[in-house]
């Protein structure tokens, strides 16, 4: 079974500053997905941005990218020049690579607080 | 361009209560999925459908039963209710190709008091 897990419960960050979600994630696989998912205060889950394991390079989504480090099983997410409106809850989620995009598993999620 | 429906959004039941939670996507996605949201806990799926008349467990399962008797619906069924499941529920979809996006419906927040 794969477990995903997220140490920082909550975060806070300067608006127009950068910050870091910390993602660790623990599997057999060899081939999967990786997602981070925001959730804001409306409760709507939002894909911010996925990798495929197999793909050495980094994903980008405008100010969101990712540190994809496979060997040590760390997937972060750094949000650059933050916005009051990236205030949410962050999740990470895991996919095995032969289910659909559907059965997700995922961690325990951090708030991100954006102050003015 | 309603993608992912859940109705209702919020309910109050007594335990031993019966409802069903209903979930219909008009995006002719094969694969569904409800997940139960907790505090410090994530999201962690329940049941999933791979296709009309195909249902699996998830990871927390009990006290829950789903049926997809169509491609658009996928309702979740608390037979007997209790506390313990006091929750936020989302439904999900996907298409069949490898690592498309799960869409999400708003999520229900339920109480069992």
């Amino acid at each position: 079974a794969q477990t995903v897990t997220q140490s920082q419960p909550e975060m806070s960050v300067q608006e127009a500053e950068t910050v870091t979600l910390s993602c660790t994630y623990d599997t057999s696989e060899n081939n999967y997905y990786l997602f981070w998912y925001k959730q804001p205060p409306s409760r709507q889950m939002i894909l911010v941005i996925r990798q495929e394991a197999y793909k050495q390079q980094n994903a980008t989504e405008n100010r969101f990218s990712v540190n994809f480090q496979k060997a040590a099983k760390s997937f972060s997410l750094k949000i650059s020049d933050s916005q009051l409106g990236d205030t949410a809850m962050y999740f990470c989620a895991f996919m095995k690579g032969e289910t659909s995009g559907s059965r997700l598993t995922f961690g325990e999620g951090t708030q991100l607080t954006v102050n003015p | 361009n309603a993608g992912v429906t859940q109705t209702p959004k919020f309910q109050v039941l007594k335990t031993g209560q019966s409802m069903t939670l209903q979930c219909a996507q008009d995006m002719n996605h094969e694969y569904m999925s409800w997940y139960r949201q907790d505090p410090g806990m994530g999201l962690r799926l329940i049941h999933y459908s791979v296709g009309a008349g195909i249902t699996d467990q998830g990871e927390v399962p009990n006290g829950y039963n789903v049926s997809r008797s169509t491609t658009e619906d996928f309702p979740l069924r608390l037979l007997s209710a209790a506390p313990s499941q006091t929750s936020v529920y989302f439904c999900a979809s996907s298409g069949q190709a490898m690592n498309t996006e799960a869409f999400f419906g708003q999520g229900t927040r339920l109480t069992v008091v």
